[in-house]
């Protein structure tokens, strides 16, 4: 099973809106990635935070974790028509594959120009 | 540029035939993995590779098999053992075991 899981599923926002995903997870992590896929492409790492961190900066990306909770969140400020892809957490830590990444099932972000 | 490259982008499989997808890498890196995506869902890992002359079965490995003789080669063989072969294939690399991923651009599969 899945070990992220993102909500919500697709979003629809207008250009310079901001766009929340979050990122749910079952078991304790060492690290938290998030990863954004444009159509038919293969992933591109955007983040990492690690477990003992709260809260990381990336340009307009903005990522939390809280993990008594258990949940991660990618804020992308200003949107653009560009920022349209697939968004995925990834997490590490004790899973069926051991150390290994697990991804969750990701949110699909349509920005409208 | 350094990068990870799949090949074909594209390929066809027929009935009861084995097909070979390629990753290549020029990273560096030690560990590679093989993932498949299939529509509207996340990825889920088929084999992993820590170092050379070394690989492990992820969540879904049943039809599919590796090898890893070189350190910048990973090929995937998808067997006819694997019924449902139609997806997304992502191979990727990293440094280490949980460091980011590089991702290739991925290779389709579909079933003639």
């Amino acid at each position: 099973s899945q070990q992220g899981e993102e909500d919500p599923q697709a979003l629809s926002i207008q250009e310079g809106e901001n766009a929340t995903m979050n990122c749910s997870y079952k078991t304790s992590i060492n690290n938290l990635q998030w990863y954004r896929q444009n159509s038919g492409r293969g992933l591109v790492h955007l983040i990492l935070i690690r477990s003992n961190e709260r809260e990381k900066h990336s340009g307009r990306l903005r990522v939390t974790l809280d993990t008594s909770k258990k949940s991660s969140s990618l804020l992308i400020t200003a949107s653009r028509a560009a920022d349209t892809a697939s968004y995925f957490c990834a997490t590490d830590g004790p899973s069926g594959t051991g150390n290994m990444l697990t991804f969750g099932g990701g949110t699909r972000l349509m920005v409208k120009p | 540029d350094g990068g990870i490259t799949q090949s074909p982008k594209y390929l066809f499989r027929k009935e009861g035939q084995n097909v070979t997808l390629s990753c290549e890498q020029n990273l560096n890196h030690d560990a590679m993995y093989w993932y498949r995506q299939d529509p509207g869902q996340g990825l889920r890992l088929i084999y992993y590779s820590q170092i050379v002359n070394d690989f492990q079965k992820g969540d879904i490995a049943e039809g599919y098999s590796v090898s890893r003789e070189k350190k910048e080669s990973f090929p995937l063989t998808v067997t006819s053992a694997q019924k449902n072969p139609t997806a997304f294939y992502l191979c990727a690399s990293s440094r280490t075991a949980v460091q980011p991923q590089h991702f290739g651009d991925g290779t389709r599969l579909s079933i003639l």
